[in-house]
């Protein structure tokens, strides 16, 4: 699976939208692009995926750059219960490959 | 309710004192796994299962032992446990094909070995 590269830590102020920048340069044709969230030690809690196409759901929409080589999760209207560690994840989907969990985004949403 | 069970919660043992951590989950799926949590390394897979009586080895699996004899239970066993193995612990559960093969989560075990 590839690997991905997020920034440690982000701000956002409360009602705003949190933009999170995920890079996966050597992502596969195959390759999913995943989205979890971890609150506070709880367990992963998934948001969204999207293979190629921009996608959105009740929670984030996802955004995927044309050459894949890049996404962005957008939450339109951050809170304080928003405030969360992000992990990007790419994997082949219909395998039993596990999800590689990487380090993520500490994302901090200020009221 | 879908949901991944995990018990205990919480859990104070000592070293050399065999203990288990039961994992449940109600949506019949056939993927179960279990991951260990510790600061600065992230979550890392200890052991899977990709049906009834099929277990696998993930990255960190020494001192560890799974089972998997019905489809809605997968229990870790620690038989011997060292103070190593002092982390947060995950289970998790899945559908194996598919893309949009979801996890799901338990709330998590955090074992301290003394």
């Amino acid at each position: 699976d590839a690997k991905t590269t997020q920034p440690p830590s982000m701000d956002c102020a409360e009602g705003r939208a949190a933009n999170l920048p995920c890079n996966h340069s050597t992502i596969s044709g195959n390759e999913y692009v995943y989205w979890y969230r971890q609150i506070h030690s709880q367990g992963p809690q998934y948001i969204i995926h999207g293979l190629k196409n921009n996608e959105t759901n009740e929670m984030a929409s996802l955004i995927i750059t044309e050459d894949r080589k890049s996404s962005t999760l957008i939450l339109p209207h951050a809170t304080l219960r928003d405030t969360a560690v992000y992990y990007c994840i790419v994997r082949v989907a219909n395998t039993g490959n596990q999800f590689y969990f990487g380090t993520g985004t500490s994302l901090t949403v200020i009221p | 309710e879908a949901q991944v069970t995990q018990n205990p919660r919480y859990l104070i043992t000592v070293t050399g004192k065999k203990l288990t951590v039961t994992c449940s989950q109600n949506m019949n799926h056939e993927y179960m796994s279990w991951y260990r949590q510790d600061p600065g390394l992230g979550l890392r897979q200890i052991y899977y299962s990709m049906n009834v009586e099929v277990t696998d080895k993930g990255d960190v699996p020494e001192g560890y032992k799974v089972s998997r004899k019905e489809k809605r239970n997968f229990p870790l066993i620690l038989e011997s446990p060292s103070p190593n193995q002092t982390s947060l612990y995950f289970c998790a559960s899945r559908r194996n094909g598919g893309a949009n093969t979801e996890a799901f989560f338990g709330q998590g075990t955090r074992l301290t070995v003394v």
